[in-house]
């Protein structure tokens, strides 16, 4: 099935700063999410963008669906932004699969 | 938000007995799915549904079964819970299998 691997796995920021994590994915995709998990286990809908680049306030996210890959950026970071980072796709008739996530934490 | 609502909440049982999750919707999604969630490993899909009676395995199904007797309500059911299933368990939704999919707000599962 299709692979999907986020990085970095680990991301410590100081608040304010700006930041880019990846996903990349083994196959094409139909449908590719990026989630935010906060520290009390909600997972939120942060984008739904199989292609293309989207913005929402401090959040963009841009997929390059021919290479295979998308980042989401976080400019001015704050300290709710912190929590984990999830991107997952739907290749075929498959579900979504997840990546393992990165873990992001902002410090004041 | 969408309206999905998973119970119970928090649980504890015992190795050895019967455990039912039971996630109900509002939006009349045609799509529902049971997520496991655990240390190291991300989300991983258990069973998922694309209609009344219909469903699919996932990637870590073993263990587990589904039932959906109509739209708004998928029931997940180990049958003889193991300590490996002790999990915070994830239901979601989707109008169909390539859009927007919303989770619920997940069930913490403690076998002893």
């Amino acid at each position: 099935g299709i692979q999907v691997e986020q990085s970095p796995p680990d991301l410590i920021l100081q608040e304010g700063a700006n930041s880019t994590l990846r996903c990349n994915f083994s196959d094409s995709v139909n449908n590719l999410q990026w989630f935010h998990q906060n520290p009390w286990g909600q997972l939120i809908n942060l984008f739904y963008i199989p292609s293309g680049t989207k913005q929402n306030g401090r959040l963009s996210a841009t997929t390059v669906a021919t290479e295979r890959y998308s980042l989401l950026y976080i400019s001015s970071s704050q300290t709710t932004d912190s929590g984990v980072y999830f991107c997952a796709v739907v290749s075929g008739n498959t579900p979504l699969v997840f990546g393992k996530g990165t873990r992001l934490s902002v410090i004041a | 938000d969408a309206g999905i609502t998973q119970s119970p909440r928090h649980k504890v049982t015992e190795t050895g007995t019967p455990v039912t999750l039971r996630c109900h919707q509002t939006e009349n999604h045609r799509y529902m799915y049971w997520y496991r969630q655990d240390p190291g490993h991300g989300l991983r899909l258990i069973h998922y549904s694309y209609g009344v009676k219909d469903t699919d395995k996932g990637e870590v199904s073993d263990g587990y079964s589904v039932s959906r007797s109509k739209t708004e309500d998928f029931l997940l059911t180990l049958e003889s819970a193991t300590s490996s299933q002790t999990s915070v368990y994830f239901c979601a939704i989707s109008l169909t299998g390539g859009n927007t999919i919303y989770f619920g707000e997940g069930s913490w599962l403690t076998v002893v």
